[in-house]
């Protein structure tokens, strides 16, 4: 069964660097999502993207954060500067259409800024 | 964004049939009813998801009320693999609407 594949699982970073969170979605999926899970919190919605642009972003997607999809099959997403209140599980998630699909979602990037 | 109201928790036997509900009385007539579950340490899963009528696949079944305003996601016969939390989202079929908004879902522990 076609995967979401996120790399790496788990990343360590000093405070105020930058990092780069790497996504391969399935192949033929359209939509592109990334959401993030606070230690013992809900999952929660970071930024959808579709057409090679941002159609929506939360409030937690500051301008810290950018998302890009730089050759047809990579989805990143960037922090620039790490806080620690970054520290999150980060997940990637594709669907293959807007309306009657069901979310496929990768395994996680674990994120701890020490 | 609409909202569902789970159990906080519930439990199970092994090789028992469970019965997880959501109440969404706020539903939209355009919104679907997706489930999700999340192992321990893992990503979301995909369960199932449907718009009126029930639905049936090879992990679960989706039983949803006339009025639409609660659904019911079955397990046939659980396994300990299925202990998890379980999440019932509406997901609406308009521009912003496609993100999925979770909540706190259901935590199903699996006895044996």
């Amino acid at each position: 069964e076609p995967e979401v594949t996120q790399t790496p699982s788990h990343q360590v970073t000093q405070m105020g660097q930058e990092v780069i969170l790497r996504c391969v979605p399935i192949s033929n999926h359209l939509y592109f999502y990334w959401y993030r899970q606070i230690l013992g919190q809900k999952v929660e919605f970071l930024v959808s993207f579709y057409n090679n642009e941002i159609s929506e972003k939360s409030e937690i997607f500051d301008d810290q954060f950018s998302v890009e999809r730089p050759d047809g099959s990579n989805f990143t997403l960037k922090i620039r500067s790490t806080k620690l209140e970054d520290s999150a599980m980060y997940f990637c998630a594709s669907i293959q259409g807007a309306l009657n699909y069901g979310y496929t979602f990768g395994s996680g990037t674990r994120l701890t800024v020490v | 964004d609409a909202k569902t109201t789970q159990p906080n928790s519930m439990e199970s036997n092994e090789e028992e049939p469970v019965h997880l509900p959501c109440n969404h009385s706020t539903i939209s007539g355009t919104d679907y009813i997706h489930w999700y579950r999340q192992l321990p340490s893992q990503g979301p899963e995909y369960v199932i998801h449907g718009l009126t009528s029930n639905v049936n696949n090879r992990m679960a079944s989706l039983a949803i009320a006339e009025d639409r305003k609660s659904s019911t996601l079955i397990l046939h016969r659980a396994t300990l693999r299925d202990a998890a939390v379980y999440y019932c989202i509406l997901r609406g079929s308009g521009g912003s609407n496609y993100k999925l908004t979770f909540g706190k879902g259901t935590l199903l522990t699996v006895n044996p």
